[in-house]
């Protein structure tokens, strides 16, 4: 499976100030996306980040908060722009191998704190 | 959407026995269900999947069934050890390209 870093690992921000979050992987993949994963919480998906057009939003969730970039098949950002203490959570990006569909590998989080 | 409901949502078990975790789902055009464990401060990791071409796959001490009419499937460990203690999350992939999860399960194995 492909190798997946994330950039910054933790945060701690103040809030109104924003956060941009990196994730690399080591192969072109068909498919990045967005999770968060509030404390004790499962998965939500926040965005699919499509390469060279905009991402795709889940309900509940609005560029304007999580702008996302993904300029090529291997590297991809989500901002959380304008935060409050509500968007302290970890936030994962995942991705989708070339020459898979469906099985999505995790990146090791992002830890965001908002005071 | 789609909808997965996972039970129970804490499972505790003494270290050799079997534990089972259940999940169904809504969206009958899903197609594809995997497993993840998530240990403390780590991420999600795949541990096992399905498709819905076949009812029951197996990995060593751990194995995954499907019921495609009824809608569940369901998350099999035996000899379970305190290494096995984690969050387990089952999720369902439909033909929109996304994955919903479940609520997740915190699994203990008392030693």
């Amino acid at each position: 499976s492909a190798v997946i870093s994330q950039k910054p690992s933790r945060d701690i921000c103040q809030r109104g100030t924003s956060l941009t979050i990196q994730c690399q992987v080591d192969s072109q993949v068909t498919m990045m996306f967005w999770y968060r994963q509030q404390p004790g919480q499962s998965l939500t998906l926040i965005a699919t980040a499509n390469q060279g057009s905009e991402a795709t939003y889940e309900s509940g969730f609005v560029i304007d908060k999580f702008p996302i970039s993904r300029p090529n098949l291997t590297f991809s950002t989500l901002t959380v722009s304008n935060m409050s203490p509500e968007d302290s959570s970890i936030y994962l990006c995942s991705v989708v191998s070339r020459g898979r569909t469906d099985t999505q590998y995790f990146g090791p989080g992002t830890r965001l704190t908002v005071l | 959407g789609e909808n997965v409901e996972q039970h129970p949502s804490t499972l505790s078990v003494q270290e050799g026995d079997s534990a089972v975790i259940k999940c169904t789902y809504s969206d009958s055009a899903s197609n594809y269900f995997p497993w993840y464990k998530q240990e403390l401060g780590k991420r999600p990791q795949l541990i096992i999947d399905i498709r819905s071409n076949v009812g029951e796959k197996k990995d060593q001490r751990i194995a995954v069934t499907l019921n495609k009419t009824a809608k569940h499937f369901s998350l099999h460990i035996t000899e379970t050890q305190p290494e096995d203690s984690a969050v387990y999350f089952c999720a369902a992939h439909n033909a929109g390209n996304m994955l919903t999860f479940g609520g997740g399960t915190r699994l203990m194995v008392k030693p």
